[in-house]
């Protein structure tokens, strides 16, 4: 079975502009999590995906948004950046909401200059 | 609020010695105890899980943690370390409710020949 996939795989933006993130999921899972990984917070959560619906959020302005498609695949935006957007962003899928067996995918490297 | 503290930013060992690397967790329920295993510009690969079953988890690469529910504990070791196992190691405990998992600040390993 393939594992999730993410893309791009690094990606470098500037100031003020806007990002979309992919991810795909293991196949039969429905739930999608992102988490921003950066030196200074850590693994910090964003959001998690269900069937389309957005089930829980982190504490992370609005300039973060995401969604899920009918066959779970979820993207995450990131609008206005900010050099504090610089991270790696980490997508994790699993069979559903509230499922612990979590399986996490390599991530999207962000440079914001 | 669950919460996971990681004692020891920095462990260095040498090759073949023992790995024991710390972790404390708060949770007002019974936790859902992860350890993670991230090399350089990956993302995070599951070693094991503690989901109340034994006490003792094994886990990969010769890896195990032990669930102490006094000390409330979940210690990651291994009794031999090799090179490969250089990385940085996440505990995590998953929040069914929220649904999201609160990592630890990380304890980056090195493994001295």
């Amino acid at each position: 079975k393939a594992g999730v996939t993410q893309t791009p795989r690094y990606l470098i933006k500037t100031r003020g502009q806007q990002v979309t993130l992919s991810c795909s999921p293991i196949s039969g899972h429905r739930s999608v999590s992102w988490y921003q990984q950066t030196p200074g917070q850590g693994l910090q959560f964003l959001f998690e995906y269900f069937s389309e619906t957005q089930r829980n959020k982190g504490n992370f302005p609005g300039r973060f948004s995401g969604r899920q498609f009918s066959n779970s695949r979820s993207e995450m935006n990131v609008s206005t950046l900010e050099l504090g957007d610089s991270a790696l962003y980490l997508c994790a899928s699993s069979i559903a909401s509230g499922s612990y067996e979590q399986y996490f995918g390599p991530g999207t490297r962000l440079t914001v200059t | 609020a669950q919460s996971v503290t990681q004692l020891g930013s920095h462990v260095s060992v040498s090759e073949g010695a023992l790995v024991l690397l710390r972790c404390n967790y708060s949770s007002s329920v019974p936790p859902y105890l992860f350890w993670y295993v991230q090399y350089p510009n990956q993302g995070l690969q599951l070693l094991l899980k503690y989901t109340s079953a034994a006490t003792l988890v094994k886990g990969i690469n010769g890896f195990e943690a032990e669930f102490k529910k006094s000390e409330t504990s979940f210690h990651l070791t291994k009794p031999s370390a090799h090179m490969s196992d250089a990385a940085e190691y996440f505990c995590a405990v998953y929040d069914a409710n929220a649904g999201k998992s609160t990592f630890g600040d990380g304890t980056t390993l090195t493994v001295k020949p």
